[in-house]
């Protein structure tokens, strides 16, 4: 079985400031990552994804994440945030073998404040 | 390229009625998601397929629930005989024809069933 763990519900953060929303997932074998962005009553919106290779994954509008094996972490980050990025974000995982049964966390909810 | 289409966006349906949901997938793309996602929670996988072929069905309900995906036309969610519960945003997603799991999945806007 495969599941994903955001333990923060909220994510508080002044404009400009680094911001971290934490992911832990448990998968076995080797995992596919992602994390997304939902706007109000909008879809989920894809920002990135590790596959392989280098542990920091680059993403859209500035995003990055860190790939940690031994801590099955999957946290995403974005060096000077942005009242724009006030959002619900998602990360899922993914079996490598397994097209297509993604988990998603429960998200969490990123308020930038000016 | 369009993206993922959904239709209604808003569907109201009285308890027991039905509620069809469909979903165009983006061009290309012949894998389909459906999850569901109740007020306050994160989105469950319900059911997973490909043209004329349901993959993965794990997270559908038992009964009253249906998925399909024709060869031609958008994939469909059948609920019969809808109760309050059934109250939620439901999101289709699309990726591209290969048998592997690192495409990342495009959402559509979603339809919002409520049942009254």
């Amino acid at each position: 079985a495969q599941s994903v763990a955001q333990p923060e519900d909220q994510v508080n953060v002044a404009e400009g400031n680094p911001l971290t929303v934490k992911c832990t997932y448990s998968v076995s074998g080797n995992p596919y990552l992602f994390w997304y962005v939902q706007y109000p009553n909008r879809g989920l919106q894809f920002l990135l994804k590790y596959i392989t290779g280098d542990n920091l994954v680059k993403g859209s509008y500035g995003f990055e994440a860190e790939f940690n094996k031994s801590q099955t972490s999957f946290h995403l980050k974005k060096p000077s945030a942005l009242v724009s990025d006030s959002a619900l974000y998602f990360c899922a995982v993914r079996h490598n073998t397994n097209a297509g049964k993604s988990t998603f966390g429960d998200g969490t909810t990123l308020t930038v404040k000016p | 390229n369009a993206g993922v289409m959904q239709n209604p966006r808003h569907l109201v349906r009285r308890r027991g009625q039905e509620a069809r949901l469909r979903c165009s997938p983006m061009k290309g793309h012949s894998h389909v998601y459906w999850y569901r996602q109740l007020p306050e929670e994160g989105l469950k996988f319900m059911v997973y397929l490909q043209k004329e072929n349901i993959i993965d069905e794990s997270g559908m309900p038992k009964e009253r629930f249906s998925a399909e995906f024709p060869k031609e036309g958008p994939s469909i969610l059948r609920i019969q005989q809808v109760v309050r519960g059934d109250s939620a945003a439901y999101f289709c997603a699309s990726s591209l024809n290969r048998d592997r799991g690192f495409y990342e999945q495009y959402f559509g806007p979603g339809t919002r069933l409520t049942v009254t």
